[in-house]
């Protein structure tokens, strides 16, 4: 299965600030099959992108997705309070479906 | 708007069985494939199974291959799992969640429901 690293674990910042979240996978994703979720405390997960960089519905643009192949990155441009969370990728081009285990957005 | 509302989550002893149901509205659920996802408490998450839109098609995770089965009842609008032989690892916050194709399994899920609790102890 393919095995998705994401990179901080955990990264404590302050409203205004740049984000970059890595996710890197152990072999190639087909066709870029990859998505990005942002789950609160207490709440379900949302999608935000998928085949790496489509815009889910709802989306905010500061957020921004890239990457193709093995390494992926969700960029937020200027963190907002609400987006203080955890952030997950998941890949789609191959079973099983598989996650990464998670990045942390905590307010510095 | 898409809902999705789980239910039938509780607390059940090692070896026992669970069904969790999965009310869907909003949406013409007949059209879509839908997941299961799990979450163990303070972890990452975990997909559990899949079922295409006619019930014709599902595909579980090998962790719960054999003990679980996912079903569906297009008429009622609901989506099904049937756990049995739990363990203390299945443990965690049992999510439905939408597929956005009517027949593909490997997908993303555009809706998630809020999820069903599911503790497994002794």
């Amino acid at each position: 299965e393919i095995v998705l690293t994401q990179s901080p674990g955990t990264l404590s910042l302050s409203p205004g600030e740049r984000v970059t979240l890595s996710c890197r996978a152990s072999q190639t994703v087909s066709r870029n099959s990859l998505a990005w979720y942002q789950q609160k405390s207490g709440q379900a997960p949302r999608l935000l992108f998928y085949g790496a960089f489509g815009r889910a519905t709802g989306t905010p643009d500061r957020f921004s997705g890239s990457g193709s192949g093995t390494d992926f990155t969700l960029t937020i441009s200027r963190l907002e309070p609400e987006d203080f969370a955890v952030y997950y990728c998941q890949q789609y081009g191959t079973s099983p479906l598989t996650f990464g285990g998670g990045t942390k957005v905590e307010i510095k | 708007q898409v809902q999705l509302v789980e239910s039938g989550g509780g607390v059940v002893q090692p070896g026992g069985s669970l069904r969790l149901s999965c009310s869907a509205s909003g949406f013409t659920f007949s059209y879509y494939g839908m997941h299961w996802v799990r979450q163990a408490p303070g972890k990452g998450l975990e997909w559990v199974a899949f079922i295409q839109y006619d019930g014709n098609n599902e595909s579980h995770a090998d962790p719960v291959k054999g003990r679980f089965t996912v079903s569906r009842d297009n008429s009622k609008n609901t989506l099904y799992l049937q756990m049995n032989g739990l363990r203390s690892e299945d443990t965690g916050f049992y999510y439905c969640a939408k597929g956005p194709t009517s027949q593909v399994p490997l997908t993303f899920f555009d809706f998630w429901g809020q999820g069903a609790l599911v503790t497994v102890s002794s």
